[in-house]
């Protein structure tokens, strides 16, 4: 169970657009669309922001997207705002009923 | 509104062990799988545990089986983790987490409780 792979830090200005990447292999994200997204604010508790690779919880802004291709998952936050800085992190289910998260990704608003 | 409330953390010495609870509210809890994630000072986090709706089927993380057991009782609403072995690097916050009933996702999150393994 190696934690999924993702970059520590990415940063982008107001209004711009961030991708995330989140890599697994054959046997977590390439073997299911069973990947979901977590921003976790400081001092808060994590919150799904992406299900299934790329559903929206009720409630959660339409500017946060998600995809995949092969072993590699992906989060887009569009229109970047001040309150997406947080760290966010990627989980995948694997077989065997367990489950990996990323590393985790600090996202800064310059 | 839905609430898991975790308990039982605080500091414990290498080898020791430690028993943590989450006393569930306001949801079907004997619906819901339940899960444990940690979270180590500075660390990502981790996932631990799961457990199923009747207790059928439990699994876990590499870095914990064999000395963390998961276990609930839905008479009461609670999912405990007890921990044995425990070794400094086992230090983190718990989450007591419910998975979506629709499977493979996890909407709702405790507070979290500290463990701190030291001498």
């Amino acid at each position: 169970q190696s934690a999924l792979t993702q970059p520590a830090s990415v940063s982008g200005s107001p209004g711009q657009s961030i991708t995330i990447s989140c890599t697994g292999t054959s046997s977590d994200v390439g073997n299911h669309n069973l990947v979901s997204w977590y921003q976790h604010l400081p001092g808060q508790v994590p919150k799904v922001i992406i299900y299934e690779v790329s559903e929206r919880p009720s409630g959660v802004s339409t500017r946060f997207s998600g995809s995949k291709s092969g072993n590699t998952a992906s989060l887009t936050i569009s229109g970047l705002q001040s309150e997406d800085e947080s760290y966010y992190y990627c989980c995948s289910y694997v077989s065997g009923a367990t489950w990996v998260f990323g590393g985790g990704t600090k996202v800064t608003v310059l | 509104e839905v609430q898991l409330v975790e308990s039982g953390g605080g500091l414990v010495q290498p080898g020791g062990s430690q028993r943590l609870t989450c006393a569930a509210s306001a949801f079907r809890f004997s619906s819901n799988w339940m899960h444990w994630v940690r979270q180590a000072p500075g660390k990502g986090l981790v996932w631990v545990a799961r457990i199923n709706s009747d207790s059928s089927s439990i699994s876990y993380g590499d870095s914990v089986r064999g000395r963390f057991t998961i276990s609930r009782d839905n008479a009461k609403d609670t999912v405990y983790l007890q921990m044995s072995s425990l070794r400094a690097e086992d230090t983190a916050v718990y989450y007591c987490v419910r998975e979506n009933r629709d499977g493979y996702h996890f909407d709702s999150w405790g507070q979290g409780t500290l463990v701190t393994v030291s001498s």
